[in-house]
């Protein structure tokens, strides 16, 4: 079974840009989840989609959305780039929202914003 | 809200060493626990968890964690490290009725000398 992928795996933009972000889950899961990664303020939750619904959404201004299809490949969009949105960006697929089942992480996308 | 503190930011040990890396953490509600480890450039794997029954869980590799509810703690542990285990490993818990939002600790950055 592959794994969860994420595309691009590099991206450069300017302050002021917006951009996409994609991610396809394991086959099968309708759950996506995305984080944040920085070296300053580490690991943070964005939101979890779940059969193309929000089901959590963390504590990030209203630049950075998202939204889920309906062969459960999610997109997430950040506008008006700002330099501390430079960070990893990665998303975690489940076959189900919540209960025992494990979450599995793409290898991230690294966005550099200049 | 729930919180999640890793006590050492780095941990260096000799190879075959015994190796110990702090995990306590603050909910208000019931949790599911974890510990995940990152290579370099790379997403998360699940390293191991704790849902429920036996507070002694062990990985594949030789880590083992221990849930202690009176102290709020999951500490990882081996006994003998290897110079591949050299990884950033991020403890994270999940509240029961959170979906599949994770919080995670600051990291701690294992290196291991030969």
């Amino acid at each position: 079974k592959a794994g969860v992928t994420q595309t691009p795996r590099y991206l450069i933009k300017t302050r002021g840009q917006q951009v996409t972000l994609s991610c396809s889950p394991i086959s099968g899961h309708r759950s996506v989840s995305w984080y944040q990664q920085t070296p300053g303020q580490g690991l943070q939750f964005l939101f979890e989609y779940f059969s193309e619904t929000q089901r959590n959404k963390g504590n990030f201004p209203g630049r950075f959305s998202g939204r889920q299809f309906s062969n459960s490949r999610s997109e997430m969009n950040v506008s008006t780039l700002e330099l501390g949105d430079s960070a990893l960006y990665l998303c975690a697929s489940s076959s189900t929202s919540g209960g025992e089942y494990e979450q599995y992480f793409g290898p991230g996308t690294r966005l550099t914003v200049t | 809200a729930q919180s999640v503190t890793q006590l050492d930011s780095q941990v260096p040990v000799f190879e075959e060493a015994p190796v110990e890396l702090r995990c306590n953490y603050s909910s208000s509600v019931s949790v599911y626990l974890f510990w995940y480890v990152q290579y370099p450039n790379q997403g998360l794997q699940l390293l191991l968890k704790y849902l429920s029954g036996s507070t002694l869980v062990k990985s594949i590799n030789g880590f083992e964690a221990e849930f202690n509810k009176s102290q709020t703690s999951f500490h990882l542990r081996k006994p003998s490290v290897h110079i591949s285990d050299t990884a950033e490993y991020f403890c994270a818990v999940r509240e029961y009725n959170a979906g599949n939002m994770l919080t995670f600790g600051g990291g701690t950055r294992l290196m291991v000398k030969p």
